[in-house]
């Protein structure tokens, strides 16, 4: 069975603070890829990063950055020096040879100015 | 290129009656999901479609709900007889044909909200 599972409900930081969501995954399949998407207060789905399996190669864009270990099975989402527009619902994500995606509960993000 | 497109964005409906949501692809996708978005929490994945062919509704409620991706035209999501708890965000999402069979990145349309009174 397939699970994601984002501990954190709510986390609220002040501006230019570092913040990380965690994200903890479970799968039997070998080949599977995980997703970070954004909700901003408007509602749509923002595509922020995917990762398969075999590329446990972290990787940075801008301020963020995402930390994937294969060994506890985690894929965690680093944003640096946070800004108020990073306020957000943030959701991971995991897919395997089912053909949709299983999401975990949402991370709710507060950037205080 | 357009992304996908869902229609209407907001749905109001009062118990009973029919909520029909549409979904358009993104242009060359064939493969069309549908996810609801109940409120405070994650997506959860209720059917996957290609052109004219159910491929997983593992995730669609046995009753009231159904969808279909004509030929010609958007995909539907039809709920009969809503009920308060339909009151949700319905996302549709689509890929493209082909590809590496797990890769296929699933683009998001902006949802529709349904709000059942």
């Amino acid at each position: 069975a397939q699970k994601v599972t984002q501990a954190q409900t709510e986390i609220s930081v002040v501006e230019k603070e570092d913040v990380t969501l965690d994200c903890v995954y479970e799968t039997r399949d070998t080949t599977y890829y995980l997703f970070w998407y954004k909700q901003p207060p408007s509602g749509e789905l923002v595509f922020l990063i995917r990762r398969n399996s075999f590329d446990e190669q972290n990787e940075i864009s801008g301020r963020y950055s995402w930390n994937f270990q294969k060994s506890t099975s985690s894929f965690n989402f680093t944003i640096t020096a946070s800004q108020v527009v990073d306020s957000a619902v943030y959701f991971c994500a995991l897919k395997t040879g089912a053909n949709n995606l299983f999401f975990g509960t949402g991370t709710r993000l507060t950037v205080i100015p | 290129n357009a992304g996908v497109m869902q229609n209407p964005r907001h749905l109001v409906r009062r118990r009973g009656q029919e909520a029909r949501l549409r979904c358009s692809p993104m242009k060359g996708h064939s493969h069309v999901y549908w996810y609801r978005q109940l409120p405070e929490e994650g997506l959860k994945f209720m059917v996957y479609l290609q052109k004219e062919n159910i491929i997983d509704e593992s995730g669609m409620p046995k009753e009231r709900f159904s969808a279909e991706f004509p030929k010609e035209g958007p995909s539907i999501l039809r709920i009969q007889q809503v009920v308060r708890g339909d009151s949700a965000a319905y996302f549709c999402a689509s890929s493209p044909p082909g590809g590496e069979r797990y890769s296929n990145e699933q683009f998001f349309g902006p949802g529709t909200r349904l709000t059942v009174l």
